[in-house]
């Protein structure tokens, strides 16, 4: 079974843009969350979504979006990117909602805001 | 806010002993925690997970101790091979359902060293 694709694996974005990541998770996932991973802050909550729907969001500012289709594959968009954005984004499935069901990570999408 | 914090950034160990990552939690409501391994380059990797109803586990060459009264959790890997070397998280949720906020709040990680 493959695991969790994330694209793109790289990104150099200039303050002020926007930019929209996708994960696609595993077969047979409904849910897909969203984490940010900073060498300060570590690993953080932003969302995760559930039959297109957004079950629970992290404490992150309203720049910070997300969605889900109804294939179970999700974006997440950051509008107006600033310096601190730059982060490794990552996205995790799980059968089911809830972080009680194991969340299988992808590798990742390396987000560098100049 | 809550927060689950490990108490050594680095950890080298030498192949072959056995190794033990500690992690201390805040939350007194948490009731799962999980352990991930990341790799360089790689995102975190589901190692072994634990209930607060439980307070040993074992997994293969893992093993996984709770003490809720001092709010402890360790991981401990018998054997450190050299493919154990990465950084390793604690993590931890109240609701394994999913109704909080928080979904799961990570530690900030410790990275083992294996020397040969």
């Amino acid at each position: 079974k493959a695991g969790v694709t994330q694209t793109p694996r790289y990104l150099i974005k200039t303050r002020g843009q926007q930019v929209t990541l996708s994960c696609s998770p595993i077969s047979g996932h409904r849910s897909v969350s969203w984490y940010q991973q900073t060498p300060g802050q570590g690993l953080q909550f932003l969302f995760e979504y559930f039959s297109e729907t957004q079950r629970n969001k992290g404490n992150f500012p309203g720049r910070f979006s997300g969605r889900q289709f109804s294939n179970s594959r999700s974006e997440m968009n950051v509008s107006t990117l600033e310096l601190g954005d730059s982060a490794l984004y990552l996205c995790a499935s799980s059968r089911l909602a809830g972080p009680g069901y194991t969340q299988y990570f992808g590798p990742g999408t390396r987000l560098t805001v100049l | 806010g809550e927060s689950v914090g490990l108490h050594l950034p680095t950890l080298s160990v030498q192949e072959g002993d056995n190794s033990i990552i500690n992690c201390a939690y805040s939350n007194s409501a948490s009731d799962y925690f999980i352990w991930y391994k990341q790799e360089s380059g790689k995102g975190p990797q589901f190692i072994i997970d634990i209930r607060s109803n439980m307070d040993k586990r074992q997994g293969q060459r893992v093993t996984v101790l709770l003490n809720k009264t001092v709010k402890h959790l360790s991981l401990q890997i018998a054997a450190t091979q050299p493919g154990d070397s990465a950084v390793y998280f604690c993590a931890e949720t109240p609701d394994p359902s999913g109704g909080g906020a928080d979904g799961l709040t990570f530690g900030k990680g410790t990275h083992l060293i294996i020397q040969p």
